[in-house]
C-alpha cells in the first residue's frame, strides 16, 4: 500500500519561481527521504530528514517535516528548466528491525515541469 | 564508477514466457529492493532482501521470483503469473541494518508484454 500521499500531483512554474510539494504519510516513521526521477530513469535521493529533526536544507533545497500532522514539504528555491522533474517522498519506518531496516515506501509523486 | 546497473534497458515479453531481469552492484552493499513502477504512479516493492542467500515478498509479491546467490546480484524473474507484467522495474540497494542511509537506484527496465 501507498504510505504517502504527495501534493499535488502536478506542478507547472516558471524559471526563478519557487516550487513547494507536499507528502502525507500515515504510520510512524524513523526518516522520511526525497528523490527525484528524470523522465525514463532511476531515483537520484535528495535529502533524508530524520524524525526528531524539523527542518533541513540542502543547496536550493528545503525540507520540513511535521511529525505531529505526519506531513512533510519539499520546496526548491529560484526553480531552473533542469529540475523539471517527478519528485517523490519515500518513508521509512519506526520500529524497523531486521529485515525492514532501508525498507522504504513511496509516494505517488509529483511532476513538476519548469518552464524558461 | 560504483553503481546499480540493470539491465536490459527494454525487453519485450510474450505472453506465457517467463523473462529474469538483472540487477548487479558493486557499492558492497547488503541489502537489495526490486520495485515496480506504473505510469503516473509511485514505486510498489516487490521483493528485497537485506543478505546473501535470504529474501522476502513485498507488497506484490505474486507472480513473481528472485534470488540472491551472490551479494552483488539480484535478478528478477517476471513468470507467466504475472497477469499485467507491462511496467518499469526499478532496482536499489542500501547498507544494511543502518537506519537513516539512501537507496541508491539502477537506471530501471522497461518491460512491456507484446
Amino acid at each position: 500500500s501507498q504510505q504517502g500521499e504527495e501534493d499535488p500531483q502536478a506542478l507547472s512554474i516558471q524559471e526563478g519561481e519557487n516550487a513547494t510539494m507536499n507528502c502525507s504519510y500515515k504510520t510512524s516513521i524513523n526518516n522520511l527521504q526525497w528523490y527525484r526521477q528524470n523522465s525514463g530513469r532511476g531515483l537520484v535521493h535528495l535529502i533524508l530528514i530524520r524524525s526528531n529533526e524539523r527542518e533541513k536544507h540542502s543547496g536550493r533545497l528545503r525540507v520540513t517535516l511535521d511529525t505531529s500532522k505526519k506531513s512533510s514539504s519539499l520546496l526548491i528555491t529560484a526553480s531552473r528548466a533542469a529540475d523539471t522533474a517527478s519528485y517523490f517522498c519515500a518513508t521509512a519506518p519506526a520500529n524497523a528491525g531486521g529485515t525492514s531496516y532501508g525498507k522504504l515506501t513511496f509516494g505517488q509523486g509529483t511532476i513538476l515541469t519548469v518552464h524558461p | 564508477d560504483g553503481g546499480i546497473t540493470q539491465s536490459p534497458k527494454y525487453l519485450f515479453r510474450k505472453e506465457g514466457q517467463n523473462v529474469t531481469l538483472s540487477c548487479e552492484q558493486n557499492l558492497n552493499h547488503d541489502a537489495m529492493y526490486w520495485y515496480r513502477q506504473d505510469p503516473g504512479q509511485g514505486l510498489r516493492l516487490i521483493y528485497y532482501s537485506q543478505i546473501v542467500n535470504d529474501f522476502q515478498k513485498g507488497d506484490i509479491a505474486e507472480g513473481y521470483s528472485v534470488s540472491r546467490e551472490k551479494k552483488e546480484s539480484f535478478p528478477l524473474t517476471v513468470t507467466s503469473a504475472q497477469k499485467n507484467p507491462t511496467a518499469f522495474y526499478l532496482c536499489a540497494s542500501s547498507p544494511a541494518n543502518r537506519l537513516n542511509t539512501e537507496a541508491f537506484f539502477g537506471q530501471g527496465t522497461r518491460l512491456t508484454v507484446v
